[in-house]
């Protein structure tokens, strides 16, 4: 099946541990995203990323940093967990809007639900 | 930051009624984009409308958006129980045709009683 994946889909862990959440996408998208939501289902864009460029949403901690391998992944890593940090983290790709498409739009994972204890 | 922000905020209908929701954002875009999400799942994309286009069709769906206003509605018509989840908007300030950042508003909770 062509998506976006995420891993685990639920993370319960200790203040202060580092923790990594994967994202891989197999629909050839050229740009991965990540989002966070609150527990007021408000969601925030955290990072987007291509092969040339990395933007920083600048309200994110600098605890929290993507790490891509390869174009088909990225991965969130967290250092230094805090009771804030709890909340549903989605991954999420997109591909360069084509001309005359009908209809396009960002692909998201399922979730991964963030429990900091 | 920019976001949307839709109304209402929560909205409880019956079967076969038609729901509506609208979404006002601040900033110019290049488009705008809606999705659902199931309780205790990701989102799925259900349309996009070009800062060009005024209105969309999809099947039971229905978007419009007025770029003068920076607003957007989104009409399902003959709603089913199915509809129940939160609706979002996203507006896109991609460059071109290239999608950026998606930037949500809070969302809408629609329930519909069988």
């Amino acid at each position: 099946d062509t998506a976006v994946s995420q891993t685990p889909k639920y993370l319960v862990t200790q203040m202060g541990n580092d923790k990594s959440i994967k994202c891989e996408q197999n629909l050839g998208h050229d740009t991965m995203y990540w989002y966070k939501q609150d527990s007021k289902k408000f969601l925030k864009i955290m990072f987007s990323y291509n092969n040339k460029e990395l933007i920083i949403n600048e309200t994110v901690p600098n605890r929290f940093s993507p790490k891509s391998p390869d174009k088909a992944h990225l991965n969130l890593h967290i250092n230094s967990l805090e009771l804030g940090d709890s909340a549903v983290y989605f991954c999420a790709s997109s591909q360069a809007l084509p001309t005359g498409a009908t209809n396009y739009g960002y692909t998201f994972g399922s979730g991964t639900r963030l429990t900091v204890v | 930051s920019q976001q949307g922000e839709e109304d209402p905020q929560a909205l409880s209908i019956q079967e076969g009624e038609n729901a509506t929701m609208n979404c006002s954002y601040k900033t110019s875009i290049n488009n705008l984009q809606w999705y659902r999400q199931n309780s205790g799942r990701g989102l799925v994309h259900l349309i996009l409308i070009r800062s060009n286009e005024r209105e969309k069709h999809s099947g039971r769906l229905r978007v419009t958006l007025d770029t003068s206003k920076k607003s957007s509605s989104l009409l399902i018509t003959a709603s089913r129980a199915a509809d129940t989840a939160s609706y979002f908007c996203a507006t896109d300030r991609g460059r071109g045709s290239t999608l950026g950042r998606l930037y949500f508003g809070r969302g809408t909770q629609l329930t519909v009683w069988p």
